[in-house]
């Protein structure tokens, strides 16, 4: 089957830079995006890897490597209102979308 | 101001009784879904449709069904709510591949 494996909880203190990562298995895929939720609030899109490799948006970047089956969200300079959860997701050339489980992160002062 | 918007925001509802939650983005994009989301289960795909007549399935069909008569509006229908449909719903629309999904403030449903 299709699955993506994210950890269920990280922390971390202001000013600390944070790895989330996220594994899969599932092929055949277009891209690995990335999507913050805070409590309450609905997911806003952050990132988007179609090819292996980084990229970065400000403090934020995301990593992709197909060959590793394995992609991560890396956060700089963390601030407090960076606390909210996180989730991977792939999709497909038919724009199915397959959500990890989602991270919640929580940044301590 | 470029959004989703679905309504209602919150909706309780009995056993049986057919509803429809509406969703409409005005960004004329061609892609929108229908997600599901659960404590523990993260955000699941219900349907999703790439253009105006065009849609799919998605992880979680069972139990709804959609309609995409015009580009911005993608309904969600639930012809015989039962309580396991009790959930978190959130409708986004995307330009395409890449360019990420812009996601509807969410409908809190309970079914009783």
């Amino acid at each position: 089957g299709q699955s993506l494996e994210q950890p269920s909880e990280v922390t971390a203190v202001e000013g600390a830079i944070v790895q989330i990562n996220c594994t899969y298995q599932t092929s055949g895929f277009y891209g690995l995006s990335w999507y913050q939720q805070h409590d309450g609030g609905a997911p806003t899109f952050l990132s988007y890897n179609a090819l292996d490799g980084l990229e970065e948006t400000g403090r934020f970047s995301s990593f992709l490597s197909r060959s590793d089956s394995y992609g991560y969200l890396l956060l700089q300079e963390l601030q407090m209102k960076d606390s909210a959860s996180y989730f991977c997701a792939v999709s497909f050339n038919t724009d199915k979308l397959i959500f990890g489980t989602g991270t919640r992160l929580q940044v301590f002062p | 101001e470029a959004q989703v918007t679905q309504n209602p925001r919150y909706l309780i509802t009995v056993t049986g009784k057919k509803l429809t939650v509406t969703c409409s983005q005005n960004m004329n994009h061609e892609y929108m879904s229908w997600y599901r989301q659960d404590p523990g289960l993260g955000l699941r795909q219900i349907y999703y449709s790439m253009n105006v007549e065009v849609t799919d399935k998605g992880d979680v069909p069972e139990g709804y069904k959609v309609s995409r008569k015009e580009k911005r509006n993608f309904p969600l229908i639930l012809e015989s709510p039962s309580p396991n449909q009790t959930s978190l719903y959130f409708c986004a629309s995307s330009s395409g591949q890449g360019g990420g999904y812009t996601f509807g403030s969410g409908t809190r449903l309970t079914v009783v």
